[in-house]
């Protein structure tokens, strides 16, 4: 089974639109990290939020924030007032385990979602 | 400015003509890592490191080897590349251990490799 399922191949907005990218994940563990990364066309990857699994607050970053359902197992972003600039391959990511200093803090990625921005 | 650099950032090369791609971070960061990206199949960790000196294999690792002899530094050395091994590479790297809002993995900027 996939751990990380992102639903959405491909999406088309409208600039100043709020825009929903899916997350679903797997895991069994009860301590885990989940993140989303901008990929612009550009190449690199782009932190923009983290949640942790034993957060109780959806995480927010400016325009971004984490609609987290852990029973549900989802991760949302949501990206609200969309801009051009959004335009781009958008992860989600999943760290398995609790942190320790003594693990591997390796991330499992989704497949992406390419979001474009319509004028 | 906090970040992760690697060199160099396109690279194109013959089969079984050894390389070495850099990567650097200036935070200070326990843990460092390398993935490569290839259509269809998202972001595959190569090897990573704990720590200086502590290095140990991803899911990917056949034809690729790493050293982590200063805590800032951790290169990928391909000894014999193959066309197989045409990818976009990342480093990434983060602190070891639970700090809350800063638990997140930062990454280079990519480097695109060609073997031929």
């Amino acid at each position: 089974a996939q751990k990380i399922t992102q639903t959405q191949p491909g999406m088309f907005v409208q600039e100043k639109e709020a825009v929903t990218l899916d997350c679903t994940y797997d895991t069994s563990d009860q301590s885990y990290g989940l993140f989303w990364y901008k990929q612009p066309s550009s190449g690199e990857m782009i932190f923009l939020i983290y949640q942790g699994s034993y957060d109780e607050q959806n995480a927010t970053e400016g325009r971004y924030s984490l609609n987290f359902q852990k029973a549900r197992k989802s991760a949302n972003l949501v990206i609200s007032a969309s801009q051009l600039g959004d335009s781009a391959m958008y992860f989600c990511a999943m760290r398995e385990g609790p942190r320790s200093n003594f693990g591997n803090e390796k991330l499992t990625f989704g497949t992406g979602t390419r979001l474009t921005i319509i004028p | 400015e906090a970040q992760v650099t690697q060199n160099p950032r396109y690279l194109i090369t013959v089969t079984g003509k050894k390389l070495t791609v850099t990567c650097s971070q200036n935070m200070n960061h326990e843990y460092m890592s390398w993935y490569r990206q290839d259509p269809g199949l998202g972001l595959r960790q190569i090897y990573y490191s704990m720590n200086v000196e502590v290095t140990d294999k991803g899911d990917v690792p056949e034809g690729y080897k790493v050293s982590r002899k200063e805590k800032r530094n951790f290169p990928l050395i391909l000894e014999s590349p193959s066309p197989n091994q045409t990818s976009l590479y990342f480093c990434a790297s983060s602190w070891l251990g639970r700090r809350g809002h800063t638990d997140t993995q930062y990454f280079g900027p990519g480097t695109r490799l060609t073997v031929l």
